[in-house]
Parts: C-alpha cells; structure tokens; sequence
C-alpha cells in the first residue's frame, strides 16, 4: 500500500534551535517528494520538491535530503524563528498524475 | 504570483442543509482540485477537474459534488451536509503540464462546522 508516513506528530522547541522533521514513504514508483509548509488557518505552501536524483536541497533555512534506497526524507531547520510554527507536510506523487500521496505532518511550534 | 482564493473561511451549516464552498484562480490553470483536511490525516482528495466541465472523482467522492462551469472557478457541494462533513476543506489549482512535478496551490481553506 502508498503511504507516506511523517514524524514526529509534533514538535517544541526554543527559538534559535535546529530541527529535523522526518518522513517515510512506501509510494513506488517514485518520481518525486515534496514539503509543503502550512501555517494555522492557512493552505499549504510549498517549501521544496525533490527528484529521484537529487539528495541534498536547500531553500534559505530550511534543507531537504532524500534517500531514495532507505525511502526516507528530511527537512531540517536550521536557527528556527517563531514564524517557522507551522505544520510541515510531505507529499509523494503515486501512480497517476492527479493522485498524491499527503503525509499527516508534524506540527512545529517554536517557542521564545 | 499564483491566487487561490476560496469564498468563506469559516461557515456553520445545520444537518441537512445543501452547502456551497467556492474556489477561484487567477492562474488559467486548467487542473483543479478540492480536498478535506482532517486532524491526524492527510489531505484527502474528494474531485478533481482537469479542465471546464470535466470532473473526476478522488478517493472520497461520497455526498459530494461539483461544478466547474467556467475555468476559473470550482464549486464544491455539499447535497445534505451531515456532521461527519466538519472538516477544513481547501481548494487548489496546477497548471496541465503534464509533469508529475508540477506544483499544486492552495487556497487558504474553509473551516465547515456542521451542527
């Protein structure tokens, strides 16, 4: 069965810290993987995609690597900022082109 | 910049009642699409359309429709809204590339409450 499964559900941390979101994925073949940012009440924004190729990438603060053998993504955050709260959510494209496989995502809250 | 915008943020609807939740692009994209969000889940695909009048079921289509009558715009109806209808619903958009990599963008959601 495709699934993407995201860890932790949640997450606290102290501003100025780093941290890394996890997630696994089962979806074959695979194509690509993508995190999205969702900030409370708002719809998800996309932070980064990444290709079977790739296995390192970085949008300002916020890095993305891939294992395509272990079927394992990272986001990692580094010197977080309070606007970093938000959920973070990974997303697998699986068979068709309109079929996407959504993480549950884990829910970041940085704290001063 | 992309634009999604959806006609409500919040709405409270009684059991029963047929609801109407609107979703507008500025894009000229031809794929649209309409998905609950549900704590502890993932997005849910309830329909999509891939172009004017074209429609095509997600993996929860039950007690839902919708309409795409002009390429901008995607409605998405509630027949009789029932309880385990509360839900955050958001709509997006993507361009008909074709690629499997091609972004899709939200709309800020509709938080449905019904009683």
């Amino acid at each position: 069965k495709n699934q993407v499964e995201q860890s932790p559900q949640s997450l606290i941390i102290l501003e100025g810290k780093n941290c890394t979101l996890q997630c696994n994925y089962t979806v074959s073949p695979f194509s690509n993987l993508r995190w999205y940012k969702q900030d409370t009440g708002r719809g998800p924004v996309s932070l980064t995609i990444m290709t079977f190729s790739e296995n390192t990438k970085s949008n300002g603060r916020y890095t993305a690597t891939l294992d395509a053998d272990t079927k394992q993504s990272s986001l990692h955050i580094t010197a977080s900022q309070l606007s970093d709260s938000a959920s973070y959510i990974c997303v697998v494209p699986s068979g068709g082109y309109n079929k996407l496989i959504f993480g549950a995502g884990t829910r970041l809250a940085v704290h001063p | 910049d992309v634009k999604v915008t959806q006609s409500s943020r919040y709405l409270v609807k009684r059991t029963g009642e047929k609801v109407f939740l609107e979703c507008v692009q500025d894009m000229d994209h031809e794929n649209m699409f309409w998905y609950r969000q549900d704590p502890g889940l993932g997005l849910r695909l309830i329909y999509f359309s891939y172009d004017v009048k074209m429609k095509e079921k997600g993996d929860i289509p039950e007690g839902y429709s919708v309409s795409r009558e002009k390429k901008e715009r995607f409605s998405l109806i509630l027949e009789s809204a029932s309880t385990n209808q509360t839900s955050m619903y958001l709509c997006a958009s993507r361009e008909a590339s074709g690629r499997a990599q091609e972004t899709q963008y939200f709309g800020p959601g509709t938080r449905l409450l019904v009683l």
